[in-house]
């Protein structure tokens, strides 16, 4: 149980296009959802929190209007990074929290954007 | 500020040897700790967590971490070393004031010789 996929698990595009990223928990409700980025051989850094239904909460220096996050569904949250440029070129990782374990994260496998 | 160290940037032990990876947290009170294994290019993996009780935790893979308050840390441990456990590993913290988001530390690279 607690499963958590991401799609795509690599894609690569051109500067400027807009690349979307959903996170889905396959076996049960995510009330909550985490958007992580992780640059080569560095940490995780937390982006966003997306909560069911409401806007997303953005750490400070994550600019809201280029990470797009929605969480329409208790089973799915979207990462838009739009105009995207080079250094958006990183590995995003999605984390989902269930209704019913509410201090453990399950996280997806990642995303690896490279923009070209 | 919450912030979580993790001393050690690379660690070289000989397969079979001990390991130990240090990690240490300054938090207002005591959060949920958690460790994890990342092989390149994958995601994340859980080897084990700590919410309360018992300080000494069991999880995969044979590792244990031990939670110690007076000294804000939570190292990890394993008796003896196994080649495919070359990998990044994360300390990671949590707390209920922070929607439970986990605040990583920088990670510990692990390399294991023959």
């Amino acid at each position: 149980g607690a499963v958590v996929s991401q799609h795509p698990s690599r894609v690569i595009c051109k500067s400027g296009t807009s690349v979307k990223i959903e996170c889905r928990s396959l076996d049960f409700q995510a009330t909550t959802m985490f958007w992580y980025r992780q640059f080569p051989k560095q940490s995780l850094m937390l982006m966003a929190t997306s909560n069911e239904g409401s806007k997303a909460t953005y750490e400070q220096g994550v600019e809201k209007d280029k990470f797009l996050i929605n969480h329409a569904s208790l089973t799915l949250s979207t990462l838009t990074v739009t105009s995207a440029h080079p250094e958006d070129s990183s590995f995003y990782i999605c984390s989902a929290r269930s209704d019913r374990v509410y201090n453990e994260q399950f996280f997806g496998p990642g995303t690896r954007l490279t923009v070209l | 500020a919450q912030s979580v160290t993790q001393p050690d940037i690379h660690i070289t032990v000989s397969e079979g040897a001990s390991l130990e990876l240090r990690c240490n947290y300054s938090y207002g009170a005591t959060p949920y700790l958690f460790w994890y294994v990342q092989s390149p290019g994958q995601g994340l993996q859980l080897l084990l967590k700590y919410f309360s009780g018992d300080t000494l935790v069991q999880g995969i893979k044979g590792f244990e971490a031990e939670f110690k308050r007076s000294q804000s840390s939570f190292n990890l441990r394993k008796p003896s070393v196994h080649w495919s456990d070359a990998a990044e590993y994360f300390c990671a913290v949590g707390a209920p004031n922070s929607g439970y988001a986990l605040n990583f530390g920088k990670g510990t690279s692990l390399l294991v010789t023959p």
